[in-house]
């Protein structure tokens, strides 16, 4: 497609399960990251990858969050044990590279954890 | 620890007037400054960015303002129109570095 992205748009899960969030980016863009915005709030870093190197892990908030990007393309963030405060908007955004160029976003999951 | 800070929530301006929306910043490092629209349901879209060695960038009817010795930066918006109307992030990032640091976003009105 032509732009980033993700699925499901929604996403409804009761506390303590497991949810899987899936992002697919431009085709030929190299750096993907992650962003969530929880309601009033501004866009706050999950985790970043580019290429074939180390993500940049430094925003996930705890360890029961992990991200994984396959091949270079499809990535997924996996949230274990959802608890009620990670309720939020999670995006996924892709750029050509990471040498200041934009970041273009996905439509967002919203997720909800009752 | 919020390096970029947007202090207004909201803006109502009249249609065909200019908007102004302003952004600072905390960490003299970030040397590329972008300004992002995002409508409701719908993820952010890039507006226009602007490099620490300009001043001024401008596109249509958008330009973005940097004042590098106060932090700060500005996005005016003229005219405005109803379809302007979103919430506008602003974000920071150095250079070779990963992460888009963002405000906590203005929701502009336009009135018409």
């Amino acid at each position: 497609g032509a732009g980033v992205s993700q699925s499901p748009s929604n996403k409804v899960t009761e506390k303590g399960k497991d949810v899987e969030l899936r992002c697919d980016p431009i085709s030929g863009h190299t750096a993907l990251y992650w962003y969530r915005q929880s309601l009033g709030q501004g866009l706050e870093f999950l985790i970043y990858f580019q290429g074939n190197s180390a993500p940049d892990k430094s925003g996930l908030p705890s360890d029961r969050f992990s991200a994984e990007r396959t091949g270079g393309s499809v990535s997924t963030l996996t949230i274990q044990r959802t608890q009620q405060e990670d309720s939020a908007v999670y995006l996924c955004a892709s750029s050509l590279d990471n040498m200041n160029t934009e970041a273009f976003f996905g439509q967002g999951t919203r997720l909800t954890v009752v | 620890d919020q390096q970029v800070k947007q202090n207004s929530p909201s803006l109502s301006v009249q249609e065909g007037r200019i908007s102004i929306l302003n952004c600072d910043y905390t960490n003299s490092m970030f040397d590329y400054f972008l300004w992002y629209k995002k409508y409701p349901a719908e993820g952010p879209t890039f507006l226009i960015s602007i490099s620490s060695i300009k001043d001024k960038n401008e596109d249509g009817r958008f330009t973005v303002f940097l004042n590098k010795s106060a932090k700060h930066l500005s996005l005016h918006i003229v005219p405005s129109q109803p379809g302007d109307s979103a919430v506008y992030f602003c974000a920071a990032s150095r250079y070779s570095f990963n992460k888009f640091y963002f405000g906590s976003g203005t929701k502009l009105n336009v009135k018409p």
